[in-house]
């Protein structure tokens, strides 16, 4: 079974501060991670993915997640918050299933930002 | 660029009432997902088409929801009778690929359907 925790229900920095929102896993198999934001009532957006290869993994917005294996992490960061970036963030683990691959996620991190 | 489409984006019933949410994924997409988001929770996933076939409806509770993919493209999923704790946003998402893996099938959402239930 997979399953993914982020600390934090919400997050508030100033615009221009650094954003860091952490995201911990557990997984039986080598995991796949994902991290999805959400503005209010509005679906998902994917923000960036890591599967293999580099651990550094960067997406859209200006943000960035490192994988650490070790410390079973998958932390998001960027450097200058900016107003639009309020909005909540879910990070999601994948397993393969018989037709393909399924998400679970977790129960989210509200970002807030301030002037 | 293409969007998953759902309607309503917003529901408001009576407890025993059915009710029922439309979704057209993207284009020539094979699989598509439907998933429940209560407030203040991630998604979590309710069923899984592969085409028109159910790969994974392990979380659906089968005794009041239902969900069909006719013909491989679009699909409805009905609630009958909905009960006060089915509030909640229910989001559908497609990708690609038959039997993708996450390195190369991203999920794309639909904007969901918040349903509310008094």
């Amino acid at each position: 079974a997979q399953s993914v925790t982020q600390l934090g229900s919400h997050v508030s920095v100033s615009e221009g501060a650094l954003v860091l929102l952490r995201c911990n896993y557990s997984s039986s198999v080598p995991p796949y991670l994902f991290w999805y934001v959400q503005y209010p009532n509005q679906g998902l957006q994917l923000l960036l993915k890591y599967t293999t290869g580099a651990t550094l993994v960067k997406g859209i917005n200006g943000f960035e997640a490192e994988f650490k294996k070790s410390e079973t992490s998958f932390h998001l960061t960027k450097p200058s918050a900016h107003m639009s970036d309020a909005a909540e963030y879910f990070c999601a683990v994948s397993a393969i299933t018989g037709g393909g691959n399924k998400l679970t996620f977790g129960t989210g991190t509200q970002l807030k930002v301030e002037l | 660029e293409a969007e998953v489409a759902q309607s309503p984006r917003y529901k408001i019933t009576e407890k025993s009432q059915a009710v029922a949410f439309w979704c057209d994924p993207i284009s020539g997409h094979a699989t598509l997902y439907w998933y429940r988001q209560i407030l203040g929770q991630g998604p979590e996933l309710l069923v899984q088409f592969q085409d028109e076939s159910v790969v994974d409806d392990s979380q659906l509770p089968k005794d009041r929801f239902s969900a069909e993919r006719l013909k491989g493209v679009d699909s409805t999923l009905k609630i009958q009778p909905a009960e006060l704790g089915d509030s909640a946003m229910y989001l559908c998402a497609s990708s690609l690929r038959r039997g993708g893996s996450p390195s190369t099938d991203t999920q794309y959402f639909g904007p969901g359907t918040r349903l509310t239930v008094l």
